[in-house]
């Protein structure tokens, strides 16, 4: 079975600076995808950044990126230039390109400092 | 597009009452899934369908849970007798076939006293 594990129940960042979510997963499937999604207050799951594990290139998306190690089974979030409206839980999310799968990891709360 | 839409938004009901989560996905999305989040337990998959066909269920918790989608457009997620530890954050999200991502809906809360 896959797991997903996201080990910093919180994190915290001053404003405008730089912070990386950790998460690591673990399966035996050669065919998956990995998520970033967002959960502020208002409690609606938002997609952050999605990679594909065939891709060796990591995802981008203006201020996100991953830092994908497919070995070390390994996928972190950077979140460059913090926003206030950063500030949220963050779930990592491992999704099965055979099955549809979704499972998540339990969560970090980001905190941004002004 | 509208999203997906989830009803309501909130409910409140006593234990051992039935109670009916209700979803509709994007049209032409053809997985349809239900989560529950909880503190403790966090995002958990309880049942997903394709074609309306449920394909994996194995994280409903027990008989008391069920989940039905009788059309491309419809999903209901029942649990009866309901108990106090169902207190929860239910979500349903849709997808348009392989891979994920999925689009969530807002979410049920759902307390039980």
């Amino acid at each position: 079975a896959q797991t997903v594990t996201q080990s910093q129940p919180e994190m915290s960042v001053q404003e405008a600076e730089t912070v990386t979510l950790s998460c690591t997963y673990d399966t035996s499937e050669s065919d998956y995808y990995l998520f970033w999604y967002k959960q502020p207050p208002s409690r609606q799951m938002i997609l952050v950044i999605r990679q594909e594990a065939y891709k060796q290139q990591n995802a981008t998306e203006n201020r996100f990126s991953v830092n994908f190690q497919k070995a070390a089974k390994s996928f972190s979030l950077k979140i460059s230039d913090s926003q206030l409206g950063d500030a949220a839980m963050y779930f990592c999310a491992y999704g099965s390109g055979n099955t549809g799968k979704l499972i998540f990891g339990q969560g970090t709360t980001l905190q941004v400092k002004p | 597009d509208a999203g997906v839409i989830q009803s309501p938004r909130h409910e409140v009901t006593e234990m051992g009452q039935e109670v009916t989560l209700r979803c509709k996905p994007i049209s032409g999305h053809d997985y349809l899934f239900w989560y529950r989040q909880t503190m403790m337990r966090g995002l958990e998959l309880l049942i997903y369908f394709n074609n309306n066909v449920p394909i994996d269920d194995s994280g409903m918790p027990e008989d008391r849970f069920s989940a039905k989608m009788p059309n491309a457009s419809f999903s209901t997620l029942k649990i009866q007798p309901s108990e106090p530890r169902d207190s929860a954050v239910y979500f349903c999200a849709s997808s348009f076939s392989q891979p994920p991502p999925r689009t969530f809906g807002s979410g049920t809360r759902l307390t039980v006293v």
